[in-house]
């Protein structure tokens, strides 16, 4: 069975305090890895998708990398609108476009 | 582009009354999907549709059923509401294009509580 862990589950950072959120995976065969955003009463905010082990995506404070077993967001210098959960899922191949997703990680920037 | 939009956006609803969640989205996409999200489970997906006219089953797919009439929406319906479907839901949209598949795209939820 496909499956998907974050963790932590919840993280506190200072603003300007970098780190970096873990997404690992058990799949019979990855297709792709998806990083969303979601803000609270919204709908999950596209981030980036990584495709094979070593792949790197940068966008403004976050770059999401990838190895065979796991994927890792990193944030630098995060800023209180970082604030947010992050959610990880993956694509399987032979799943059609289906997405299994991870429970989440709540991210909380403190001025 | 409004992207994905969702109708209603709150619903309250006594066990065994039925009702229909509306999903539209105007980028032209081929699939579309409809996830609940609970707190601690993350989101499930509960039928998605590959194009106009077919549908199927997700993870989660019971006291649920739905419809892809025209390419551009997808409805979600609860024949007999129970407290278990008190959830948010979700749609999605994406584009794929001779075999590959691409990021999905949200709506801004539905939530919905079932007395």
């Amino acid at each position: 069975e496909d499956q998907v862990t974050q963790s932590p589950e919840a993280l506190r950072l200072q603003e300007g305090e970098s780190s970096s959120l873990n997404c690992s995976y058990t799949v019979s065969g990855l297709r792709g890895l998806f990083w969303y955003r979601q803000d609270p009463g919204k709908g999950p905010e596209f981030l980036f998708t990584l495709y094979s082990a070593g792949e790197e995506k940068e966008k403004e404070r976050l770059k999401a990398t990838l190895t065979k077993k796991e994927s890792f967001l990193h944030i630098t210098a995060p800023k209180p609108e970082d604030s947010a959960t992050y959610l990880c899922a993956v694509q399987v191949t032979g799943a059609n476009s289906k997405l299994t997703f991870g429970k989440g990680i709540t991210l909380s920037v403190r001025p | 582009n409004a992207g994905v939009t969702q109708t209603p956006k709150f619903r309250v609803l006594k066990t065994g009354q039925s009702m229909t969640l509306l999903c539209a989205q105007d980028m032209n996409h081929e699939y579309m999907y409809w996830y609940r999200q609970d707190p601690g489970m993350g989101l499930r997906l509960i039928h998605y549709s590959v194009g106009e006219g077919t549908t199927a089953k997700g993870e989660v797919p019971d006291g649920y059923n739905v419809s892809r009439l025209k390419k551009q929406n997808f409805l979600l319906g609860l024949e007999s509401a129970a407290p278990s479907q008190t959830s948010v839901y979700f749609c999605a949209s994406s584009y794929s294009s001779s075999g590959d598949y691409y990021e999905q795209y949200f709506g801004p939820g539905t939530r919905l509580t079932v007395t």
